[in-house]
């Protein structure tokens, strides 16, 4: 089965550093999610992507986080100035139709901000 | 707005028991309803969904699910457990229309005993 592919697994950064998170999306896919779980807590969806815009975006994602697909085949989520509060696994998805196709997710990013 | 409650955090149960995991949704219309599955080091990987239909759904991996309109439940049941099904368990329910984004809860965290 096609694989949503994320590095690194493990990152560890100093408050007030710039992190950037990458996804490699299923090749064929058009449609692109980060979630992410503070640990204890929810899966809580952060933002969508399609068309080469954001489509959606909850509260979490103020001005500090940022997504972008670079080249085409990458799909990154940016952190401008860390907070000891966006220690969390990231998960990125996608999906190749609107509807109700499921999700496919990569195995996340464990982000530990110091 | 949709929400989730996994009112679970830990369930443990001996290798060949039965499960049931417990789901508790809120949302106002119809809902499309998720379990996915995280192995350790894993991406979330869909068990089962529910659209319409049979309120009964099969699953991968010898899952099944029943949704309960009057109850607003979604519970995930397997007859016999093994020990490979040790891992976190994720409840979602998706919205009619829209951009499909799922609200996850906040997972149950599967021990099999052997």
């Amino acid at each position: 089965e096609p694989e949503v592919t994320q590095t690194p697994s493990h990152q560890v950064t100093q408050m007030g550093q710039e992190v950037i998170l990458r996804c490699v999306p299923i090749s064929n896919h058009l449609y692109f999610y980060w979630y992410r779980q503070i640990l204890g807590q929810k899966v809580e969806f952060l933002v969508s992507f399609y068309n080469n815009e954001i489509s959606e975006k909850s509260e979490i994602f103020d001005d500090q986080f940022s997504v972008e697909r670079p080249d085409g085949s990458n799909f990154t989520l940016k952190i401008r100035s860390t907070k000891l509060e966006d220690s969390a696994m990231y998960f990125c998805a996608s999906r190749n139709s609107i509807g109700h196709e499921k999700l496919f997710f990569g195995s996340g990013t464990q982000l530990s901000v110091l | 707005a949709q929400s989730v409650t996994q009112p679970d955090i830990h369930i443990t149960v001996s290798e060949g028991a039965s499960l049931e995991l417990r789901c508790n949704y809120s949302y106002g219309a119809t809902p499309y309803l998720f379990w996915y599955v995280q192995s350790p080091g894993q991406g979330l990987q869909l068990l089962l969904k529910y659209f319409s239909g049979d309120t009964l759904v099969q699953g991968i991996k010898g899952f099944e699910a029943e949704f309960k309109r009057s109850q607003s439940s979604f519970n995930l049941r397997k007859p016999s457990v093994h020990w490979s099904d040790a891992a976190e368990y994720f409840c979602a329910v998706g919205a009619e229309g829209g951009s499909y984004i799922p609200t996850f809860g906040r997972g149950t965290s599967l021990i099999v005993h052997p």
